[in-house]
């Protein structure tokens, strides 16, 4: 398998409850994305990271959200105390190239907070 | 400020005709790329081309072409003589360093 993975591709969760979602990415790349998609928008920026050193954030990654990617491999999005603001699809993607180069992306992993 | 707009939210042809999605961007960088992606129903987003902001050349791809317009800062995607499969939610996206920024997408359906 060469494509960006992602488990689990559904979750369903109550609010206040922590939720853990997880990215391989293609195994050659060493930058890795994280982003949110709402029904209707395109997808956000929430982090990236080159390797293992996470180096941008967005402002959309509140105190509530982290990332790792502890041995520059795959990465693990966590939230915590999740609200229902937060149900959307989770998208991770991947790319060898430089910050301009093609992100190739995951099917993602849908979040429902009820 | 970097900024994308898809003003067609939706589109819907009927097989063979030929569709435009228009795609309008707002940077005031002078090096950026922009992108074309593809969504289909099963929700993995599929890249379909990068193009520098310092190559205004048009791309043909198949049934695909690109017409990137630095004057009006457009980027337009043509699909010629559009099939069923193209149906899905189509998305422009800006990208300057490891910040892109993409619009809210268009879906278009194409119907037999």
């Amino acid at each position: 398998d060469t494509g960006v993975s992602q488990n689990p591709r559904h979750k369903i969760t109550k609010r206040g409850q922590n939720v853990t979602f997880r990215c391989d990415p293609i195994s050659e790349h060493n930058r890795l994305y994280w982003y949110r998609q709402t029904l209707g928008q395109g997808p956000e920026f929430l982090t990236y990271f080159q390797n293992e050193a996470q180096l941008e954030k967005s402002r959309l990654l509140s105190d509530r959200f982290s990332a790792e990617r502890p041995k520059g491999s795959f990465s693990t999005l966590e939230i915590q105390r999740t609200e229902q603001g937060d149900s959307a699809m989770y998208l991770c993607a991947s790319s060898s190239r430089g910050g301009f180069g093609e992100l190739f992306f995951g099917e993602g992993s849908r979040l429902t907070v009820l | 400020a970097q900024k994308v707009t898809q003003a067609q939210t939706e589109i819907s042809v009927v097989e063979k005709e030929d569709v435009t999605l228009d795609c309008v961007y707002e940077t005031r960088d002078t090096t950026y790329y922009l992108f074309w992606y593809k969504q289909p129903p099963s929700g993995e987003l599929v890249f379909l081309i990068r193009r520098n902001s310092f190559d205004e050349q048009n791309e043909i791809s198949g049934r695909y072409s690109w017409n990137f317009q630095k004057s009006t800062s457009s980027f337009n995607f043509t699909i010629t003589a559009s099939q069923v499969v193209d149906s899905a939610v189509y998305f422009c996206a800006l990208s300057r360093n490891n910040d892109m920024r993409f619009g809210a997408g268009t879906r278009l359906t194409v119907k037999p």
